[in-house]
């Protein structure tokens, strides 16, 4: 049964570039939610998906943005890039058919902009 | 959300029983309490989620006392392989939805 899987693994962009990231969900899940970690830091909460919507967003602004394809899949996308925004970014994936918290994380994936 | 107040770090022997203990005052009736293992460059892992008193898996356990103010993740026996950071969480389901925030966790350093 595959996990969480993250697409590309590292990327590298340059400042004010475009970048779309990919994961697709664990077998069986429903939800997705997107993560942003800094080095040394947790991971901080970007915004979470289900049935195609976005139902909860964290304190990201507006150039971040997602979508949810009818296969559960999912997309983050960041525009205009900023420096700051170099960081490992995490797609977990959860069911809301499981009580309490089951989310399944992917490797990530390496976001370095220059 | 209920803010998670943990060690930030810990050092341990290898074989020793290490317990990390979290600090969740104003957890909330519906809240779960969730622990995650993170290697770097790698996403969390699940270790163990409970509600109240003790829950035992194949890989730790959970302590979590009748106030539900805090709670204990135990490792028995750890080897160099659980150095990590370990996260601990609180949260609940409301009205379908789910949130997950982190905070620092404990770096945990298991020496030979």
């Amino acid at each position: 049964d595959a996990g969480v899987t993250q697409s590309p693994t590292h990327l590298i962009k340059t400042r004010g570039q475009q970048v779309t990231l990919r994961c697709s969900p664990k077998s069986g899940h429903d939800t997705v939610s997107w993560y942003q970690q800094a080095l040394g830091q947790g991971p901080q909460f970007i915004f979470q998906y289900y049935e195609e919507e976005e139902r909860q967003r964290g304190n990201f602004p507006d150039r971040f943005s997602g979508h949810q394809f009818p296969n559960y899949s999912s997309e983050l996308n960041v525009n205009a890039l900023l420096l700051g925004d170099s960081a490992l970014y995490l797609c977990a994936s959860s069911t809301d058919r499981v009580l309490g918290y089951g989310y399944t994380f992917g490797s990530g994936t390496r976001l370095t902009v220059v | 959300l209920a803010k998670t107040t943990q060690p930030i770090s810990m050092d341990s022997y290898e074989g020793q029983e290490v317990n990390i203990t979290c600090s969740h005052n104003n957890i909330a009736t519906n809240d779960y309490i969730t622990w995650y293992q993170q290697f770097p460059s790698q996403g969390p892992r699940f270790i163990i989620q409970g509600y109240k008193t003790k829950v035992t898996n194949e890989v730790a356990s959970l302590f979590i006392p009748a106030d539900r103010k805090s709670s204990t993740l135990s490792l028995p026996r750890v080897s160099l392989s659980d150095t990590a950071v370990y996260y601990c969480l609180v949260g609940m389901n409301s009205g379908g939805y789910q949130k997950v925030t982190f905070g620092t966790g404990t770096k945990l350093q298991v020496i030979p």
